[in-house]
């Protein structure tokens, strides 16, 4: 079983609709990143989350971390947001540096 | 934002040779760089940390002879790939942090590493 694991694995909405991805771990962390990779390869940096609820524009992602859960919404999903959406965890190593287990990732396609 | 540039973005070598792959942070300095692997269709695998001005921390399984990581300064981290192999050819990513707490991380666009 993944450390962290990501849900749905792939994802098809319409334009217009409200999305939501879920990721789960299994391991302490001292903070989860929600990044976005395009087509491409690069990946961007949305959000990194500690504790409740962050809002960019359209994006909203939340973290509880008694449960060991995080989601990320898309508000009004555009075809522009199609992209593979990864959740990592990072904790703290035994030698006290950063160390980051990434998710397998969430294949968004919005269709117009 | 902080931005880091990875270069080349896509690489085309013969087995045999070496290739080197630069990860810059441009405007800010980055004390920790991070070097990954990924396959199609697959999550990001870390290869190795690199902190700036000692040597690299591998992950297990990495080949630190063959993967030549080098952070001479605070804002170029290199990734050298020796004797290149076609299971070499990969998707290799870069991402750094700032010298702060909760940094986030910034990412390289990649280089598309293909070996003939």
């Amino acid at each position: 079983k993944n450390e962290v694991e990501q849900s749905p694995q792939n994802l098809t909405a319409q334009e217009g609709e409200f999305i939501t991805i879920n990721c789960s771990y299994s391991v302490g962390i001292s903070a989860l990143h929600w990044l976005q990779q395009h087509p491409g390869g690069g990946i961007v940096s949305l959000f990194m989350l500690s504790s409740g609820k962050k809002k960019h524009g359209r994006l909203i992602a939340t973290i509880n971390i008694q449960e060991k859960h995080s989601s990320l919404h898309i508000t009004a999903s555009h075809p522009r947001d199609s992209a593979v959406y990864i959740c990592a965890v990072r904790l703290r190593s035994t030698s006290g540096t950063y160390k980051y287990i990434f998710g397998t990732g969430t294949r968004l396609k919005v269709l117009a | 934002g902080a931005v880091v540039s990875q270069h080349p973005s896509r690489v085309i070598c013969k087995s045999g040779t070496s290739v080197k792959i630069e990860c810059r942070s441009l405007d800010f300095q980055a004390t920790t760089m991070f070097w990954y692997r990924q396959f199609p269709k697959q999550s990001l695998m870390l290869m190795a940390t690199s902190n700036e001005g000692s040597k690299a921390t591998y992950e297990q399984g990495v080949e630190k002879d063959k993967f030549l990581i080098n952070h001479a300064s605070l804002t170029l981290s290199t990734l050298t790939v020796t004797s290149a192999h076609p299971e070499d050819s990969s998707f290799y990513i870069c991402s750094a942090r700032l010298r702060v707490n909760n940094s986030p991380l910034h990412f390289g666009n990649g280089t598309r590493l293909t070996v003939t």
